[in-house]
C-alpha cells in the first residue's frame, strides 16, 4: 500500500477534451506534487501544492492546472488535450517541514488521449 | 536550472554479478539527491537518499551509493544482485533549500535486467 491514492486508475479521453484526475495524500502529509512520465522517460515535475496555494511549477504550459482541498487531497486538470499529454500521472505527497524529504509516490493515472 | 543525466538505458545481468548504474547532475548550489525504484506495475519506491554527512549512503535491499561533489555525481551500487533488482531505477535531485519538499528533477530512468 503506497499511502497516496489516485483515482482514476486508467482513462481514455479524446483529444481536445478535459480531464481531471484525484489525488489523496499520505496520512499526516500536507502537500502535494503531481509529476507526468511519459512511456520511457522519468517523471516531470508539473506542480506542488500547499495549504491551498500552488507552491512551485515545473515546465508545463497553463492548460495544466491543479487545486488543493482543505482535507489535503488534489485535483489536476488538463484543458484541451493533446495525443502528447498521454502518459502517466503521479501525485506524491510529503510534509513542508520534513527535513527528511520524505516523498510517499502514488501508483498513478495512466491516461490515454485518442 | 538543473537536470540529471543517467548514462545507461538499459543494462542486463546475471545473478550475483555487481552492478553500478551512473548518474551525473547539473546544479550550482548544494542539492539533495536520491534513488527511487519503480518494479513492474508499482509504485516508485524510495530506495536512499542523501542531502548532509557522510557521502556514502546505504538505503534498502542493499544499495549503496556515492555522492562526489567534485564529479556532481551520484552512482548507484549493489555487490551481488538477484533476480528481484529486475525494475526500473530513477536518480533525482532537488536543489537544497532546508526543507520544503520541493519539485524533484528525474533522469531518464534505467532498465534492469537480471537473469537467473
Amino acid at each position: 500500500d503506497a499511502g497516496v491514492t489516485q483515482s482514476p486508475t486508467h482513462l481514455i479521453k479524446t483529444r481536445g477534451q478535459q480531464v481531471t484526475l484525484r489525488c489523496s495524500p499520505k496520512s499526516g502529509h500536507d502537500t502535494v506534487s503531481w509529476y507526468q512520465q511519459a512511456l520511457g522517460q522519468g517523471p516531470q515535475f508539473i506542480f506542488q501544492y500547499y495549504e491551498e496555494e500552488e507552491r512551485q511549477r515545473g515546465n508545463f504550459p497553463d492548460r495544466f492546472s491543479g487545486h488543493q482541498f482543505p482535507n489535503y487531497s488534489s485535483e489536476l486538470n488538463v484543458n484541451a488535450l493533446l495525443l502528447g499529454d498521454s502518459a502517466l500521472y503521479l501525485c506524491a505527497s510529503s510534509r513542508i517541514l520534513d527535513r527528511t524529504y520524505g516523498y510517499t509516490f502514488g501508483s498513478g493515472t495512466r491516461l490515454t488521449v485518442v | 536550472a538543473q537536470s540529471v543525466s543517467q548514462h545507461n538505458h538499459h543494462v542486463i545481468l546475471s545473478e550475483a554479478a555487481s552492478l553500478e548504474l551512473g548518474c551525473n547532475y547539473s546544479y550550482g548550489g548544494t542539492v539533495n539527491l536520491f534513488w527511487y525504484v519503480q518494479y513492474p506495475g508499482q509504485h516508485l519506491q524510495l530506495l536512499l537518499k542523501y542531502f548532509s554527512g557522510d557521502p556514502l549512503v546505504k538505503g534498502i535491499k542493499g544499495f549503496e551509493a556515492e555522492f562526489i561533489k567534485s564529479k556532481f555525481s551520484f552512482n548507484l551500487r549493489k555487490p551481488s544482485v538477484q533476480w528481484s533488482d529486475t525494475a526500473e531505477y530513477f536518480c533525482a535531485v532537488n536543489p537544497y533549500s532546508g526543507g520544503g519538499a520541493d519539485g524533484l528533477t528525474f533522469g531518464k530512468g534505467t532498465h534492469l535486467i537480471i537473469q537467473p
